[in-house]
């Protein structure tokens, strides 16, 4: 089945204490992004990567890092928890088509908690 | 960067009614998507219209767009249950590798 797995599904965590977020496609996808989601926010993106060593800046990416070593796989990295940076964390892939004609495919979410 | 913004946020309906949100947004764009989420789950594409296009139908879906006034909307039809959900308009803006979302309109069907 063609998805995009993000794991753990929930995490509680501690001021300061790195963790990573991992998201995983076997859908071969060339482009793959992190968005957070906050209530009366919506969605903000956190980064994105057009391709493997490849990653760019979003909205909101202070806080936060990335890398895109291999294809499948796209990391979101905390190196020091805040409590604002408890979120529901959304993982998201897409072909690079001409013009991204094609729609994108999310991942379950991670609802993470920093205490 | 750009976002599109939902009308009306919440939207209350009987089964079997029609549902119609609004969306808008500011710059240029390449296509504008439609996505749904469930309670906390992620979101799944509804429906892609490119800037090009003005209307496109996928099964009770409609969806239209109007890139002189940089608006969209998305009508569902013959409403049911299961399409108690958010909804959210997303634009693919052009010359950025990017999709902003909006803030979602919260969509309740009355069985």
């Amino acid at each position: 089945e063609a998805q995009v797995t993000q794991n753990p599904r929930y995490l509680i965590t501690v001021t300061g204490k790195k963790l990573t977020v991992t998201c995983s496609q076997n859908m071969n996808h060339e482009y793959m992004s992190w968005y957070r989601q906050d209530p009366g926010l919506g969605l903000r993106q956190i980064y994105y990567s057009m391709n493997v060593e490849v990653t760019d800046k979003g909205d909101v990416p202070e806080g936060y890092k990335v890398s895109r070593k291999e294809k499948r796989n796209f990391p979101l990295i905390l190196e020091s928890p805040s409590p604002n940076q408890t979120s529901l964390y959304f993982c998201a892939s897409r072909h690079n088509r001409q013009g991204a004609l094609s729609g994108y495919t999310f991942g379950s979410g991670t609802r993470l908690t920093v205490v | 960067s750009q976002q599109g913004e939902e009308d009306p946020q919440a939207l209350s309906i009987q089964e079997g009614e029609n549902a119609t949100m609004n969306c808008s947004y500011k710059t240029s764009i390449n296509n504008l998507q439609w996505y749904r989420q469930n309670s906390g789950r992620g979101l799944v594409h509804l429906i892609l219209i490119r800037s090009n296009e003005r209307e496109k139908h996928s099964g009770r879906l409609r969806v239209t767009l109007d890139t002189s006034k940089k608006s969209s909307s998305l009508l569902i039809t013959a409403s049911r249950a299961a399409d108690t959900a958010s909804y959210f308009c997303a634009t693919d803006a052009r010359g950025n590798n990017r999709l902003a979302f909006g803030k979602g309109n919260q969509v309740v069907v009355i069985p």
